[in-house]
């Protein structure tokens, strides 16, 4: 069974662009969730899908944005990039939302601002 | 991370056992989850604790405590391949995760 797939794995902006991630879920896998990885913060958690419905979303401003299609695949959009931004974009998928602790992760999408 | 605790760095030798400890707070609590990231490489799941007690797998063992909020990954004969970051995570809702303990594993 193919893991969780994201494209692209490496993306460079500058300040003000807007970017778009993708992320295939394992099949079968109808959750999807997304986090920001960085040096000073961790992992946090930016929000899950489920159903193409987005059931959870963390602290982050309304440039962050998100929305899953009906074959689970997840898009997340932030837009008016900052140079803060720049991270390791994290895509986990499980297989539903109440199975949240069982996530497959992909091998995530570093975004450099400049 | 927000409300999880776990020490920034430990260090341990080859052969040894160690223990990374986790405290959360317990409003909304769901379970506790431990992964492994290896630098460079995204966090795999390792253990989940919704009860309270020690859950064993092979040479990863894992422990709850929810009136006291408090976990720990115990790793046995630890390998120069188990020097990693390990997570801790609380699930209330959504997922929350720890700044991660980076473990050395010398020789």
């Amino acid at each position: 069974k193919a893991g969780v797939t994201q494209t692209p794995r490496y993306l460079i902006k500058t300040r003000g662009q807007q970017v778009t991630l993708s992320c295939s879920p394992i099949s079968g896998h109808r959750s999807v969730s997304w986090y920001q990885q960085t040096p000073g913060q961790g992992l946090q958690f930016l929000f899950e899908y489920f159903s193409e419905t987005q059931r959870n979303k963390g602290n982050f401003p309304g440039r962050f944005s998100g929305r899953q299609f009906s074959n689970s695949r997840s898009e997340m959009n932030v837009s008016t990039l900052e140079l803060g931004d720049s991270a390791l974009y994290l895509c986990a998928s499980s297989s539903a939302p109440d199975r949240t602790y069982e996530q497959y992760f992909g091998p995530g999408t570093r975004l450099t601002v400049t | 991370g927000q409300n999880i605790d776990q020490p920034t760095e430990m260090t341990a030798t080859e052969g040894a056992i160690v223990q990374i400890n986790c405290t959360y707070q317990t409003s909304g609590f769901n379970g506790l989850f431990w992964y492994q990231q290896h630098a460079g490489e995204a966090p795999t799941f390792l253990s989940y604790n919704v009860l309270d007690g020690l859950e064993e797998k092979g040479r990863f063992s894992s422990f709850l405590s929810r009136s006291k909020g408090y976990s720990y990954l115990l790793l046995k004969e630890l390998q120069m391949k188990d020097s990693a970051s390990y997570l801790c995570a609380e699930n209330a809702g959504k997922s929350t995760f720890g700044d991660g303990t980076t473990l050395t594993v010398k020789p």
